[in-house]
């Protein structure tokens, strides 16, 4: 079975210092990966992810992911961190043959002003 | 295209008591997943179905039961409630395919007394 580590449970930054969350998968064969934000009481949405394109994945709210299958990563990253960022975020994947996706437990990031 | 959508969004259920809980996919998705939100144990994959059929299942006890309709849409149900079933509920549609992106509805969350 698949399995999802986000280094990492809780993350602080000052608001416009980089944002780095972690996240390392398990698998022989580079999977499908996704990094999904949620707000208080809202369901998940879709930042970016990774489908064997370009390992150099951009998102949307100025977020970024690179794949590395060396170390079989996929940290998300932002040069500057916004008040507005302050979530939690989570990193899936799947398999290539796969119906199911595999989250991480979550990276609660806060923002200090 | 309108999201993902579920009903209700909150529900308050006793012990023992049995529940379903409705998700309408967006238009043209064929894949239903359902997760189980807590704060505890994250994120957890209860079923998917697809064109009508469960294609992959989690572990969880036979009390929770899914099934999709010909329109897409799809219900889960939750019999004999326990304390420990209250949760975020969360809905997911796709086309189905696996390097397709889940997207995710509000949820419904269930309080169990």
């Amino acid at each position: 079975a698949q399995s999802v580590t986000q280094l990492g449970s809780h993350v602080s930054v000052s608001e416009g210092a980089l944002v780095l969350l972690r996240c390392n998968y398990s698998s022989s064969v580079p999977p499908y990966l996704f990094w999904y934000v949620q707000y208080p009481n809202q369901g998940l949405q879709l930042l970016l992810k990774y489908t064997s394109a370009a390992t150099l994945v951009k998102g949307i709210n100025g977020f970024e992911a690179e794949f590395k299958k060396s170390e079989t990563s996929f940290h998300l990253t932002k040069p500057s961190a916004h008040m507005s960022d302050a979530a939690e975020y989570f990193c899936a994947v799947r398999t290539l043959t796969g119906n199911q996706f595999y989250f991480g437990t979550g990276t609660s990031l806060t923002v200090i002003p | 295209k309108a999201g993902v959508t579920q009903t209700p969004r909150y529900l308050i259920k006793t012990r023992g008591q049995q529940v379903t809980l409705s998700c309408s996919p967006i238009s043209g998705h064929r894949s239903v997943s359902w997760y189980q939100q807590t704060p505890g144990q994250g994120l957890q994959f209860l079923f998917e179905y697809f064109s009508e059929t469960q294609r992959n299942k989690g572990n969880f006890p036979g009390r929770f039961s899914g099934r999709q309709f010909s329109n897409s849409r799809s219900e889960m149900n939750v019999s004999t409630l326990e304390l420990g079933d209250s949760a975020l509920y969360l809905c997911a549609s796709s086309q189905g395919g696996a390097r397709e992106t889940q997207y995710f509805g509000p949820g419904t969350r269930l309080l169990v007394l």
